[in-house]
């Protein structure tokens, strides 16, 4: 079967750096998204990896292991408003996204 | 402006009912999605249509009906409502179903069946 894992829920503290991980088994890979989702909010983009390596996107960067099915998303200068669940999801061979259940962080002063 | 718009954004009934939600994207899409999203946060594809055309069906009750009038509209009907069918679904669009495009969401519709 298909699965994505991620921690269900991690803690920081602002100003800090944050590193949530995604391990995923997949039937095939057509690229690996990061999303974030406020609480009671629509998921929103923030990423996507389909070469091995880092991207980076202000604060936020996102890397990708293909043949070790990893993935994490690296927040630094955490602000409280980083608060939020963060969504792993791949796209498979039949280019379904196939989504982790998020990581909630919580962000402490 | 709106992207992808959802509506009704609440919605409470009875168990039995037949209900509606729209969604309308204007960000002239090709493909557009429904998801439901559980209390556990699972997000979960039910449907996706590309430019009207049903391409993927998971597995999902028939009582949940899909219809695309155009690409920038796909609306769920579902019918004879049930307990578990409680959860926030979101409608989102791609420009395509492949690559690297996002999707955009909508607001989600919570629904709750009482």
């Amino acid at each position: 079967g298909q699965n994505i894992d991620q921690p269900t829920e991690m803690t920081a503290t602002e100003g800090a750096i944050v590193q949530i991980n995604c391990t995923y088994q997949t039937s095939g890979f057509n690229g690996l998204f990061w999303y974030q989702q406020h609480a009671g909010e629509a998921p929103t983009f923030l990423s996507y990896n389909v070469l091995d390596g880092l991207e980076e996107k202000g604060r936020f960067s996102s890397f990708l292991s293909r043949s070790k099915g990893y993935s994490y998303l690296l927040l630094k200068e955490l602000q409280m408003k980083d608060s939020a669940s963060y969504l792993c999801a791949v796209r498979d061979s039949n280019y379904q996204l196939i989504w982790g259940a998020g990581t909630k962080l919580i962000i402490k002063p | 402006d709106t992207a992808v718009s959802q509506t009704p954004k609440y919605l409470v009934t009875q168990m039995g009912n037949d209900k509606s939600i729209k969604c309308e994207q204007n960000l002239g899409h090709d493909t557009m999605y429904w998801y439901k999203q559980d209390s556990k946060k699972f997000l979960k594809i039910m449907f996706s249509y590309n430019n009207k055309e049903l391409i993927i069906n998971e597995t999902v009750p028939n009582r949940f009906s899909p219809k695309s009038p155009d690409k920038a509209h796909l609306n769920l009907h579902i019918n004879s409502l049930e307990l578990g069918d409680s959860a926030v679904y979101f409608c989102a669009s791609s420009q395509q179903i492949g690559g690297g495009e996002t999707q955009y969401f909508g607001p989600g519709t919570r629904l709750l069946v009482l």
